[in-house]
């Protein structure tokens, strides 16, 4: 099973918005809507942000959404701020009875 | 609190064995299903195992099956991963995770396991 594709690193300025994408296949993404994001600030436990696509974790900022079109998933986090800087990953269930991730994408808040 | 505590890292040369534990608290743990997840030094999360609530369903990535095995023991709300054949490339931080539907909604903090000679 590969990895999902995602950018290494993108980077936004405080108030922005920016948009990390996770491409899959027909037998991952873009099979089912069982795509879910994690946060991960490294040395610390990954953090689930939003499950099934669109649905955000309990707690979470509504400045984090999420969609998908075909094989590739998105996660949009609006209004960046200086905490928002950390390592991000997708995932998706998968035909094989598996998931898969992404590679991460880190994200620098500028 | 509820949390996820993983424990039995260590160093170990190639073709040894460990066990990791993960003991949990604070919710039911007999009623989710659960993984473990790794993350090679500089490198993306990575599936590993699952195991349903009652033991009966085990899920493995083809990069571990045949050498890793996963456990539960309801009683003592503890999971386990039994790694045999163990190689270089093993080398990580291990989590456990939780499932919640499709996916992971609770992770500990992790456990590093070293593989070398």
């Amino acid at each position: 099973q590969s990895a999902l594709t995602q950018p290494a690193s993108v980077s936004g300025s405080p108030g922005q918005s920016i948009t990390i994408s996770c491409t899959g296949t027909s037998s991952d993404v873009g099979g089912y809507n069982y795509v879910s994001w994690y946060q991960h600030h490294p040395g610390k436990a990954p953090k689930l942000i939003l499950y099934d696509v669109t649905k955000r974790s309990s707690g979470l900022s509504n400045r984090f959404s999420g969609s998908k079109s075909g094989n590739t998933a998105s996660l949009t986090i609006s209004g960046l701020q200086a905490e928002d800087e950390a390592d991000y990953y997708c995932s998706s269930y998968t035909t094989s009875t598996t998931w898969v991730f992404g590679g991460g994408t880190k994200l620098t808040v500028l | 609190e509820v949390q996820l505590a993983e424990s039995g890292g260590g160093w170990v040369q190639p073709g040894g064995s460990l066990r990791l534990s993960c003991a949990a608290s604070g919710f039911n743990f007999n009623n989710y299903n659960m993984n473990w997840v790794r993350q090679a030094p500089g490198k993306g999360l990575e599936w590993l195992s699952y195991i349903n609530a009652v033991a009966i369903t085990m899920y493995y990535a083809d990069s571990v099956k045949g050498r890793f095995t996963i456990s539960r023991d309801n009683a003592r709300n503890s999971l386990y991963l039994q790694m045999n054949s163990l190689r270089a490339d093993d080398t990580a931080v291990y989590y456990c995770a939780r499932s919640q539907l499709a996916a992971f909604d609770m992770w500990g903090q992790g456990t590093l396991v070293t593989v070398s000679s």
